[in-house]
Parts: C-alpha cells; structure tokens; sequence
C-alpha cells in the first residue's frame, strides 16, 4: 500500500547512456513532482504536473524530459547522461486543489551514480 | 524570488538536550510552512505544517515550531532530543495557490546517546 513509490532504487550506469526513473502514487493526488537532491542533501525542484500538464520546468538541461500519462504517474527520462547527473531523484505527490496547503508525499528516492 | 534560509547546518547535541532550529523565509506574500524531516536512507516525511490560525503548531514526535510573521521565521523546537532524532531537517515554504515548494539547504542532527 505504498503510497507513492518509484523504480528503481538504485541505478548505475555509464555517461552517455540513456535511462528512465518511473513514479506512481496512488493517493489519487493530482500534482506530481521532480526533486532533485545533491550530494549536500540541497532539494531543488525540476518538474511539476498538475492534471497531466506541466506547470513547473526549472532549469534543467534538455536532456531531462519528463512524461505524465496519467495524474498517477510521473516519469523521467534522462538523455546521454553526464557525471554531474548522479544525485537521489525523489518523487513527490501533492494535492494543489488544495490553494497551495497540500504537504509533498515522497517516494523512496531514486540513487542514481553515473560513471 | 522565494528563499528559505536555514541558519545552521549542522547541529549536535546530547540526549535530553533542548532544540531549536532556525528557519526564515523571504516571501511578502501569504505562505504555507513546513518542516519536514529525512532519517538516514529514507524519503523525507512531514513533520508539521502552518496554513493560518495559531501560529504555533505541534507535529509528530514532540516536534512544534513557531510562526512568527514580523521575523519571517518558522523555527522547529522540541524540548528534549532523543537518538532517534538523529537526521537531515528541511524547512519548506509555498505560497498560497502556488504549486512551487521551495526548500531551505536542511540542517544534519546528530544526537549523541
């Protein structure tokens, strides 16, 4: 009954390399989101879908493109990845009908280590 | 833009000890506060939160932190620290309506037992 779970847990791979992180959350929220966290624990917000649609894309390189089938599942793709890449990427779900009041829901995080 | 400035980052203290963790904001606007707290390997996980009314709030573990709007702060206490509080805590703030949750850099506990 995880709420908000993604795959995989760990993911290591070699710069160049394609890879996808998969999200789902079964709280029937209807915003999901990207975090990115670095090595010195900083969250920083990549990607926020509201209803299927994206609303939040920060600065992030084009080499990360997110995709929402449905209000249940946010997933990240992530082209020729580079060294810098490498951090936990977590999951997160909110309820924003809310005006803003709704806490994040976290999945377990996603490690990934580019070499 | 919106900032969450956490003063300390890294904090230990013995068992029993007290704690207080500061937090302030930079938003002129009306927010949405939390705490949120991340044990070792773990997902983070709400610790409290403040939409509006008393501005000092209670959450889970004995944690409360205080609103105090004049000071843009959102400090975290609890009166005694156990080992299991040993962890990363972030302070987090949105505005109302927004959809953006900006975080503070996280503050590392270490209880000593």
């Amino acid at each position: 009954d995880t709420a908000v779970s993604q795959t995989p847990k760990y993911l290591v791979t070699q710069m160049g390399n394609d890879k996808s992180i998969k999200c789902e959350q079964n709280l029937g929220h209807d915003t999901m989101y990207w975090y990115k966290q670095d090595s010195k624990k900083f969250l920083k917000i990549m990607f926020s879908y509201n209803n299927k649609e994206l609303i939040i894309n920060e600065t992030v390189p084009n080499r990360f493109s997110p995709k929402s089938p449905d209000k249940a599942h946010l997933n990240l793709h992530i082209n020729s990845l580079e060294l810098g890449d490498s951090a936990v990427y977590f999951c997160a779900s909110s309820q924003e009908s809310a005006g803003g009041n709704s806490p994040l829901h976290f999945g377990n995080g996603t490690r990934l280590t580019v070499t | 833009a919106q900032s969450v400035s956490q003063h300390n980052h890294h904090v230990i203290l013995s068992e029993a000890a007290s704690l207080e963790l500061g937090c302030n904001y930079s938003y002129g606007g009306t927010v949405n506060l939390f705490w949120y707290v991340q044990y070792p390997g773990q997902h983070l996980q709400l610790l409290l939160k403040y939409f509006s009314g008393d501005p000092l709030v209670k959450g889970i573990k004995g944690f409360e932190a205080e609103f105090i709007k004049s000071k843009f702060s959102f400090n975290l206490r609890k009166p005694s620290v156990q080992w299991s509080d040993t962890a990363e805590y972030f302070c987090a703030v949105t505005h109302t309506g927004g959809f953006k949750t900006i975080f503070g850099a996280g503050t590392r506990l270490f209880v000593k037992a």
